[in-house]
């Protein structure tokens, strides 16, 4: 199977640090994407992670660790506009296999 | 830009219509997948479609039937649509990049069905 668990909803504070898990049960996959979804909007990519390790763009980086069955994506400087559904995904055989996704609600 | 359309972003309906949402890409893209996304539930895979007339079950095909005549134009169909069909249905391509798999999503319709 491919589960992949995400915490329901997490709630942080205007300009500080966030990291949203994101772990998963899989016997192979291409890499690990994560979407960002604004309510009522589509979601959009934000990050995709092939080798194990840290990719940072900007304020936004995601991490992998294959071995361990585990990516985050780490939000810093956090700000309103950030309240969103955090998305991680898959990839593989022509499909992504979508998490449930994660609910981040900034507190100012 | 890669540019995926949906005819309607909102739609109501009646029990028992037959419903159809369109999808097209600009882009070329021989991937084509419709969702749905519901509350806590997350996106779920109806069907998806690798080339024309082309079509593979997802994990709730039930209800739904799906139609690709031309590479850009992806349907889905509601033949009789009920009330558990209320639901966000979003409509994604992507390339066949076999390295990502990188889906580009439309707008979105939000199907009610009353």
């Amino acid at each position: 199977g491919q589960n992949i668990d995400q915490p329901t909803e997490m709630t942080a504070t205007e300009g500080a640090i966030v990291q949203i898990n994101c772990t998963y049960q899989t016997s192979g996959f291409n890499g690990l994407f994560w979407y960002q979804q604004h309510a009522g909007e589509a979601p959009t990519f934000l990050s995709y992670n092939v080798l194990d390790g840290l990719e940072e763009k900007g304020r936004f980086s995601s991490f992998l660790s294959r071995s361990k069955g585990y990516s985050y994506l780490l939000l810093k400087e956090l700000q309103m506009k950030d309240s969103a559904s955090y998305l991680c995904a898959l990839s593989g055989n022509y499909q992504l296999i979508w998490g449930a996704g994660t609910k981040l609600i900034i507190k100012p | 830009d890669v540019k995926v359309t949906q005819s309607s972003r909102y739609l109501v309906k009646r029990t028992g219509e037959k419903v159809f949402l369109e999808c097209v890409q600009d882009m070329d893209h021989e991937n084509m997948f419709w969702y749905r996304q519901d509350p806590g539930l997350g996106l779920r895979l109806i069907y998806f479609s690798y080339d024309v007339k082309m079509k593979e079950k997802g994990d709730i095909p039930e209800g739904y039937s799906v139609s690709r005549e031309k590479k850009e134009r992806f349907s889905l169909i509601l033949e009789s649509a009920s009330t558990n069909q209320t639901s966000m249905y979003l409509c994604a391509s992507s390339p066949p990049d076999r390295r990502s798999y990188e889906q580009y999503f439309g707008p979105g319709t939000r199907l009610t069905v009353t």
